[in-house]
């Protein structure tokens, strides 16, 4: 059964804090890795999409990486606007449907 | 690009009547929608899934005859809850995977709407 975890459940940083959000999977045939962010009330924003270990993407102040066994998304400098709940999820060979994480709730203080 | 809309964003209705939520893709077309629910500080949790002209695809434990959901087209999905009931209250987000040039496997997601049952 394919797993995804996320930490921590809750983040809270100072502007301008740098840090990580992690994401481990264990699943079978990996096709895609997927990272989300989703403010209150509202559905989930596409952020970025990791194929193979190695790969990184970048978007702004975030930066996502995957390996084997987990992706980060490491937040540079962040403001408050970056707070949101981000979401990682993954799509394998044997399901059609991608699997979530329960999230990261990230609260940037001004 | 690959945007996704649904109608009503919140929809308040009495209990034991029926509810229709559109999902569209607006500038894409979806070959696979998906409908999902969300409870408050809980992450999301699929439906059912459904590809265009076939019937919907149910997760264990969803009533298929009180999430009537069809994909007519390659731009739009319906989701009907039917005989609504408080505990049917809940956010439902729709989301939508189809041919883009950047990734098939991509899946982009509608805003949400808040349904509240009375």
């Amino acid at each position: 059964e394919d797993q995804v975890t996320q930490s921590p459940e809750a983040l809270r940083l100072q502007e301008g804090e740098s840090s990580s959000l992690n994401c481990s999977y264990t699943v079978s045939g990996l096709r895609g890795l997927f990272w989300y962010r989703q403010d209150p009330g509202k559905g989930p924003e596409f952020l970025f999409t990791l194929y193979s270990a190695g790969e990184e993407k970048e978007k702004e102040r975030l930066k996502a990486t995957l390996t084997k066994k987990e992706s980060f998304l490491h937040i540079t400098a962040p403001k408050p606007e970056d707070s949101a709940t981000y979401l990682c999820a993954v799509l394998t060979g044997s399901a059609r449907q991608l699997t979530f994480g329960s999230g990261t709730q990230l609260t940037v203080l001004p | 690009g690959a945007v996704v809309s649904q109608h009503p964003s919140w929809v308040i209705c009495k209990s034991g009547t029926s509810v229709k939520i559109e999902c569209r893709s607006l500038d894409f077309q979806a070959t696979t929608m998906f409908w999902y629910r969300q409870f408050p500080k809980q992450s999301l949790m699929l439906m059912a899934t459904s590809n265009e002209g076939s019937k919907a695809t149910y997760e264990q434990g969803v009533e298929k005859d009180k999430f009537l959901i069809n994909h007519a087209s390659l731009t739009l999905s319906t989701l009907t809850v039917t005989s609504a009931h408080p505990e049917d209250s809940s956010f439902y987000i729709c989301s939508a995977r189809g041919r883009l040039a950047t990734s098939y496997n991509e899946q982009f997601f509608g805003p949400g709407t808040r349904l509240t049952v009375l």
